[in-house]
């Protein structure tokens, strides 16, 4: 069974660009989330969906990240424009279903604004 | 909504020692999740649980729901096991993670 794939792995841009990162959950995962991760810190939700519908974007910075889940199965992030605090580890998980479902995670995508 | 805290934040020990993290939640959860992050690694689900007790190889979780409490052993550690653990409670407004509790175990 393939695995949670998130790409690209490492992005670097400059403060003020955008970025976008991709994500495509396990085959039949309903439940798709964003985190952020900042070095020496636990991840952070950004945004959770279920299906192509988000259930909690309470976190999300609306102002300069944004997220979709077309037709419910892939997602992608964007962040415009990036700020020097956006740098972190992004990480994209699924599960079969919401909070009891056992969890699983990409490799990650590290983002670095200079 | 939930909080969660988990001690030690770090944790150094020499190989063979027996390694206990512990996880405290606030708030009733329908399931606690233990997670595994490597170095440079992505993360890993080592275990889900609601009730009682789960053991996988050298490690062993447990959750007292009363206490709202979860606990997870390392029974004969290894170099290999020194990374991040994460645990996560699971409520019906979501995911609450601990910030983590960084091992590092010495041969």
């Amino acid at each position: 069974e393939a695995g949670v794939a998130q790409s690209p792995r490492y992005k670097i841009i400059e403060k003020r660009q955008s970025v976008a990162f991709w994500c495509n959950p396990i085959s039949g995962h309903a439940t798709l989330y964003w985190y952020q991760q900042i070095l020496g810190q636990g991840p952070k939700l950004l945004i959770q969906f279920q299906n192509n519908g988000v259930v909690d974007d309470s976190q999300l910075p609306k102002d300069r990240f944004s997220a979709e889940r077309l037709k419910g199965v892939d997602s992608t992030l964007k962040i415009q424009p990036a700020k020097l605090e956006d740098s972190a580890v992004y990480l994209c998980a699924s599960s079969l279903v919401t909070s009891t479902g056992e969890l699983f995670f990409g490799e990650g995508s590290r983002l670095t604004v200079l | 909504k939930n909080e969660v805290e988990q001690s030690p934040q770090n944790l150094t020990a020499q190989e063979g020692e027996f390694i206990t993290i512990n996880c405290s939640y606030s708030v009733g959860i329908s399931a606690l999740h233990w997670l595994q992050q490597h170095p440079g690694g992505g993360i890993v689900s080592l275990f889900m649980l609601s009730s009682g007790k789960k053991k996988h190889g050298r490690l062993i979780a447990t959750i007292n729901i009363q206490e709202k409490h979860s606990s997870l052993h390392i029974t004969a550690s290894h170099p290999r096991d020194s990374a991040v653990y994460i645990c996560a409670a699971g409520a019906a407004d979501g995911l609450t993670f601990g910030k983590g509790t960084h091992l590092i175990i010495q041969p």
